[in-house]
């Protein structure tokens, strides 16, 4: 069962450019979480953001979290080719408990 | 830097064989989680360690799948019999304890084609 949803599915920009993805989600949460997986590989935590906080920055990673709106979004600046990736979300499940993956938006940057 | 070691990194079987996945996670981390991730698709939860207790196996399909953390270090997680629908990769990942806010470290996983 998928807590967040990805949007865009995929993203196609110029080196750099920014790259915006957004995160929905249906139930209340305590943590998201933003993960990137390079093709074939293991997935790597970027940035985690408390139900508490609005905005929270790493580097070149903006993330912004809107609990009315039930939404997060990943902000990527001055993006390199080194960013193709998949994006991934990760909400809570019921209880809080268990980490729930979107299905994530796939980032190509083009050199 | 510590990593997550799996193996085999590929598995190549044929429908109906037995097939086995192993995970050590970083040391000192108590919990350890095998993820199940299609093609196209996000990582779904198969199985949480903490320690060597199963603490959440809900979209675990028990009839075929069975994983153990025997002394709670590795991890090993089996598949009999392998189905076609089976095939996918399987990720391990471990983090410090439990709980949503806890960072997970993933492996390099595991690409299961099942034939």
């Amino acid at each position: 069962s998928q807590q967040g949803e990805e949007d865009p599915q995929a993203l196609s920009i110029q080196e750099g450019e920014n790259a915006t993805m957004n995160c929905s989600y249906k139930t209340s949460i305590n943590n998201l979480q933003w993960y990137r997986q390079n093709s074939g590989r293991g997935l790597v935590h970027l940035i985690l953001i408390r139900s508490n906080e609005r905005e929270k920055h790493s580097g070149r990673l903006r993330v912004t979290l809107d609990t009315s709106k039930k939404s997060s979004s990943l902000l990527i600046t001055a993006s390199r080719a080194a960013d193709t990736a998949s994006y991934f979300c990760a909400t809570d499940g019921t209880g809080g408990f268990k980490t729930i993956f979107g299905a994530g938006t796939r980032l190509f940057v083009k050199a | 830097e510590a990593e997550v070691a799996q193996s085999p990194r590929y598995k190549i079987t044929e429908k109906s064989q037995a097939v086995a996945f192993w995970c050590d996670p970083i040391s000192g981390h108590a919990t350890l989680y095998w993820y199940r991730q299609i093609l196209g698709q996000g990582p779904e939860l198969l199985v949480q360690f903490q320690d060597e207790s199963v603490v959440d196996d809900s979209q675990l399909p028990k009839d075929r799948f069975s994983a153990e953390r025997l002394k709670g270090v590795d991890s090993t997680l089996k598949i009999q019999p392998a189905e076609l629908g089976d095939s996918a990769m399987y990720l391990c990942a471990s983090s410090r304890g439990q709980g949503t806010r806890r960072e997970q470290y993933f492996g390099p996983g595991t690409r299961l084609t099942v034939t």
